[in-house]
């Protein structure tokens, strides 16, 4: 069975903290993305990556997957309150249209 | 937005009694999803399907059925609920491929008391 463990599972930090969620498995995928659900909506879509190694920038979010495609992060830099909610990794094996989720970070920003 | 749209979006019911939720998209993507949200556990695939009629189990499937009889519909039932199953549903719709995202609807919050 494919797992994929998030951590830290809880961040609380200041405004303009920068911060690092990481998402981790033992087996390999053929991309990663990663999701941002605020209360009351479903994930909402931030990045995929495909590429081993390969970096991936969203004005403040860095997003990176693992050489071995086994594991990947989140960096943020400069939180905002607007950055506060549960993020989600997911992966998705090769040949397949199935994706298995991480049970989520949960990020506060404090103003 | 994929224009999914799921209904009822709260629903309160008693152990025993049959549920069915609805997921209705307007973006003709081929691929549908119903997956539980609980604390701890992230999302977790209960069943999904490949086109009309085309549905397979997933890793959560026990004590639920789904049925697909046209591209924008995709209904999930429990034939008999149980305290266990409740939780918040979602339903997703993705694009053919691994590297497809899934767009998601913003899900049924179910208590079974």
């Amino acid at each position: 069975t494919q797992l994929l463990e998030q951590s830290p599972q809880f961040l609380s930090i200041q405004e303009g903290e920068n911060l690092t969620v990481y998402c981790n498995s033992s087996s390999v995928f053929s991309s990663l993305q990663w999701y941002r659900q605020e209360p009351g909506e479903g994930p909402v879509l931030l990045v995929t990556v495909v590429t081993g190694g390969e970096v991936k920038k969203l004005k403040r979010l860095t997003f990176q997957f693992g050489d071995a495609r086994k594991d990947s992060s989140l960096h943020i830099t400069a939180a905002q309150p607007g950055d506060t909610g549960l993020y989600l990794c997911a992966g998705a094996g090769a040949g397949g249209f199935k994706t298995i989720f991480g049970a989520g970070t949960r990020l506060f920003v404090k103003a | 937005d994929a224009g999914i749209t799921q209904s009822p979006r709260h629903k309160v019911t008693e152990t025993g009694t049959p549920v069915t939720l609805r997921c209705h998209q307007t973006e003709n993507h081929r691929y549908m999803y119903w997956y539980r949200q609980d604390p701890g556990h992230g999302l977790r695939l209960i069943h999904y399907s490949y086109g009309v009629k085309d549905t397979d189990k997933g890793e959560v499937s026990d004590g639920y059925s789904v049925s697909r009889s046209k591209t924008e519909d995709f209904l999930l039932t429990l034939e008999s609920a149980t305290s266990s199953q409740t939780s918040v549903y979602f339903c997703a719709t993705g694009g053919q491929g691994s590297n497809q995202p899934q767009h998601f609807g913003d899900g049924t919050r179910l208590s079974i008391l």
